[in-house]
């Protein structure tokens, strides 16, 4: 099965920037979506399928995908960026999702 | 507004079979799936499978395929999971969220559900 490899954790200053990187077999050629599961609350979709900005929230995150590395920035980092990270993507082999497990990222 | 509200917190002996509901309003549920996904605490997110609002067809993760079963009742809105001879490592928070189709991803989520398994 398909699988996902996410760093466990990440610690960055505000104002700086946080990258959560995403490993997998050739994921460029997928499209990968990200969630940011706050404490106490239901996981969020950050990003679209359709494009590399993720809609709804601030310019500050990014999405990118190449190779065998998917990488959701964020810069500027605040407060409220705290929050575990999930990268996801369709499985066609197996016709199923698969998550990263996931990046705690905490602001100092 | 977009709500999905699933029933409340459950406690369950090793065996037992428990069942979460999830209520829908705010769109046409019948143009979308609803997936159901877990996380055990301390550990990530786990996606165990998905039902189609429109016909009630299912896809299951392997892990779970010979001890669940997903269900729609149209009429009501609700989207059902039943997880069956449960164990104590089956205690977690379950989600249901909801995507366009079994590609897309899930834009809007319950609350959660916090099932235990204790004996």
């Amino acid at each position: 099965s398909y699988v996902l490899t996410q760093p466990p954790s990440l610690s960055v200053a505000p104002g700086q920037t946080a990258k959560i990187s995403c490993g997998g077999l050739d994921i460029g050629r997928k499209n990968v979506h990200w969630y940011q599961h706050k404490s106490g609350q239901a996981p969020a979709l950050l990003s679209d399928v359709l494009s590399d900005r993720p809609s709804g929230l601030p310019e500050r995150f990014f999405n990118s995908n190449s190779g065998n590395t998917a990488t959701l920035t964020i810069a500027r980092v605040e407060a409220g960026d705290e929050a575990d990270y999930y990268c996801q993507v369709w499985d066609s082999q197996t016709d199923h999702w698969v998550f990263g497990g996931g990046t705690k990222v905490t602001v100092l | 507004q977009i709500r999905l509200v699933q029933s409340g917190v459950e406690v369950k002996k090793p065996g037992d079979s428990v069942t979460v509901s999830c209520v829908t309003s705010g769109y046409n549920f019948a143009n979308y799936d609803i997936n159901w996904v877990r996380q055990a605490p301390g550990q990530g997110l786990e996606w165990m499978g998905w039902v189609s609002g429109y016909n009630g067809h299912t896809q299951y993760a392997q892990d779970f395929q010979d001890r669940i079963a997903m269900t729609t009742d149209t009429s009501t809105r609700t989207a059902t999971m039943e997880l069956r001879s449960l164990k104590s490592d089956d205690t977690a928070v379950y989600y249901c969220a909801r995507a366009p189709n079994s590609i897309t991803p899930f834009d809007n989520w319950g609350q959660g559900v916090l099932v235990t398994v204790s004996s």
